[in-house]
């Protein structure tokens, strides 16, 4: 599986667009990327996935570049609830997702 | 929605002790997984299982055994409980393979053992 490179920790004001930068230059063309977060004393929690193409949820959108080296997470209107450890992980169909460290999201008011 | 239970939010127990940790989810999913989490390693693998009585090693299944005899229950079975096992502990399940939902995580065990 290929390896991603995240920021350890960023800010973001309430009310602004948070975007969450995923570095994944190893990805291989059947990778997809997934984000998950983690509010603290949670369980992480599923938030969304990609192969090639932009996708949009009611949480979060994902845009990844056209040579799939880097992926952004973008949270369009932050608030303090989003206040969270964010995973990128890179995964072929094999079983186990492996997470790094992830990038510690302060909102702030 | 689909839940994943585990069994005791806070557990302390002693060293040498046989320490079992339960978690069951109830929407059939055939995968289950257990994570340790720790300040500044993140999540760890530590078994996962991908149909009943099946089982895998993760990154660090040393210390650690498990057991699936049901579909919907994965228990995870410290068979000597040493001082560097004191974590959290997370159970998640998901589909046969990766999918649009992944994975589904419990709340999470935390273990102090003294």
């Amino acid at each position: 599986d290929a390896k991603t490179t995240q920021p350890p920790s960023m800010d973001c004001a309430e009310g602004r667009a948070a975007n969450l930068p995923c570095n994944h230059s190893t990805i291989s063309g059947n990778e997809y990327v997934y984000w998950y977060r983690q509010i603290h004393s949670q369980g992480p929690q599923y938030i969304i996935h990609g192969l090639k193409n932009n996708e949009t949820n009611e949480m979060a959108s994902l845009i990844i570049t056209e040579d799939r080296k880097s992926s952004t997470l973008i949270l369009p209107h932050a608030t303090l609830r989003d206040t969270a450890v964010y995973y990128c992980i890179v995964k072929n169909s094999g079983y186990a997702l492996n997470f790094g460290k992830g990038t510690s999201l302060l909102v702030t008011p | 929605d689909v839940k994943v239970t585990q069994s005791s939010r806070y557990l302390v127990k002693r060293t040498g002790e046989k320490v079992f940790l339960e978690c069951v989810q109830d929407m059939d999913h055939e995968n289950m997984f257990w994570y340790r989490q720790d300040p500044g390693l993140g999540l760890r693998l530590i078994y996962f299982s991908y149909d009943v009585k099946m089982k895998e090693k993760g990154d660090i299944p040393e210390g650690y055994s498990v057991s699936r005899e049901k579909k919907e229950r994965f228990s995870l079975i410290l068979e000597s409980a040493s001082t560097n096992q004191t974590s959290m502990y997370l159970c998640a399940s998901s589909l046969r393979r990766v999918t649009n939902y992944g994975y589904t995580f419990g709340s999470g065990t935390r273990l102090t053992v003294v």
